[in-house]
């Protein structure tokens, strides 16, 4: 089922760097992007998505950059927190049969 | 957004077992998902259910050792049968609750088989 590669497998930021997750998919139907985060022993929450008729996408600290030609998109933290520290899907899906595919995940801790 | 309740939250089971996973949506929806995360692991999709049909199940998973039922639109759940370690994983509920492709997450049902 894995059709959306993620890296780096864990990340370690200072607080106040920048953290940056990459995901690479292969599917070229797929036409919506979303990035999930997780906390212990919690659910997934959706944190941002985008579309492919777009190349960035910005909510707060939290921007998704988007590669149509390259298929790959981005996750950037700004100025990252210690309660950022969390797990990050990217996930992709072709909108209309809620096919969704997540990517392995990325443990970010973010050093105070 | 949708609010999906999941029970239990977490069993201790013994091997050859089953256990029933409960999931209730406070709103009225189409599809529910069953995905499985095994332990430090990504999502994996384990079915589709649909109201008043069959799930359709994702490739490696059957319905022998997944049953899902689906009597209503806002309830599904998820029976693990003949339950061995391999087992050991957290069941997440998902539901599309607007229909724009955005899933919402239960909090998961923790599963350790001893």
């Amino acid at each position: 089922q894995q059709q959306v590669k993620q890296s780096p497998q864990s990340l370690i930021v200072q607080k106040g760097g920048i953290s940056i997750i990459n995901c690479a998919y292969e599917n070229t139907a797929f036409d919506y992007f979303p990035w999930y985060q997780q906390f212990p022993g919690k659910g997934p929450a959706l944190l941002i998505a985008i579309r492919p008729d777009v190349s960035e996408k910005k909510e707060g600290r939290f921007t998704i950059s988007f590669n149509k030609s390259a298929k790959q998109f981005s996750l950037h933290i700004m100025d990252s927190q210690p309660g950022d520290s969390a797990t990050y899907f990217c996930a992709a899906s072709i909108m209309n049969n809620n096919d969704m595919r997540f990517g392995a995940g990325t443990r970010l801790t973010v050093k105070p | 957004s949708a609010v999906i309740s999941q029970k239990p939250s977490r069993d201790i089971c013994q091997r050859g077992t089953s256990l029933t996973i409960q999931c209730q949506v406070d709103s009225q929806v189409t599809m529910m998902f069953w995905y499985r995360q095994q332990p430090g692991q990504s999502l994996t999709l384990i079915a589709t259910a649909n109201q008043g049909s069959e799930a359709t199940y994702e490739s490696g998973f059957v319905i022998d050792k997944f049953p899902i039922s689906r009597p209503n639109l806002t309830f599904s759940t998820l029976t693990v049968s003949n339950m061995s370690p391999e087992d050991s994983s957290i069941y997440l509920c998902s539901v599309d609750a607007r229909n724009t492709g955005e899933l919402f997450f239960g909090e998961g049902s923790r599963l350790t088989v001893l």
